[in-house]
């Protein structure tokens, strides 16, 4: 356990749909992050917040839309996805370390299938 | 614009072989390099390396930086099939706090 879980850990969406992914981390970090993996492509990262403030958004469609309560926790949400956005989504916190260095740890992820 | 690039894309050996992966990276205000093992779905963290020719060693695992070079290479000795697994690398910026550049990884299969 890397102390990030998140849930679902499987979902298949029609694309009229709508639906959140969750993400709980317990290291008490102040960073967390979505990405997205898709078949031998790099990990895209898509939203970063810090203490519960957004701070990068890379250029992603508005039909993903985050948020983020508290600094434990991070959501997901989709609505009219497309088939091209079946991938494992990863959700990742991390806290910053001496001289800005740090390092993500991540959860199981969410293995989505738009149908 | 900055770019990692992992070689090779897969590889297959067998099992008490030695394997070195190797990342090679283009970017402006280079941080730190990580090194990422990725066996069903979480990557997990194998290593940082932020100065150059230090070697880094977790048991039968070792990585090394080579800054002026811009890669890294990351060892596998007497693998074992549970090596077996997506290794990724990936690049921090000086500029900024939470982004990383991530390499495609590479894909290591261990046969017994």
């Amino acid at each position: 356990e890397t102390g990030v879980t998140q849930t679902p850990r499987h979902l298949v969406m029609g694309m009229t749909n709508k639906k959140s992914l969750k993400c709980e981390q317990h290291l008490g970090h102040n960073a967390m992050y979505w990405y997205k993996q898709s078949a031998k492509k790099p990990l895209e990262l898509m939203f970063v917040y810090n203490f519960k403030e957004q701070t990068e958004n890379n250029s992603v469609p508005s039909r993903f839309s985050p948020e983020c309560p508290n600094s434990s926790h991070l959501f997901l949400h989709l609505h009219t996805l497309q088939p091209e956005d079946s991938a494992l989504y990863l959700c990742a916190s991390s806290q910053e370390g001496r001289q800005g260095a740090f390092r993500a740890f991540f959860g199981q992820g969410t293995r989505l299938t738009v149908v | 614009e900055d770019k990692v690039v992992q070689s090779p894309l897969s590889l297959v050996v067998h099992e008490g072989d030695t394997v070195t992966l190797n990342c090679s990276y283009e970017v402006t205000n280079f941080r730190s390099l990580l090194w990422y093992k990725q066996e069903k779905k979480a990557p997990t963290f194998l290593f940082m390396l932020t100065s150059s020719g230090i070697e880094k060693k977790s048991g039968r695992l070792s990585s090394i930086l080579d800054k002026k070079e811009l890669f890294s290479i990351l060892n596998i000795t007497a693998t074992q099939t549970g090596d077996s697994a997506v290794y990724l690398c990936a690049v921090s910026l000086m500029d900024s706090n939470y982004q990383l550049i991530w390499g495609a990884g590479t894909k290591l299969i261990i046969k017994p």
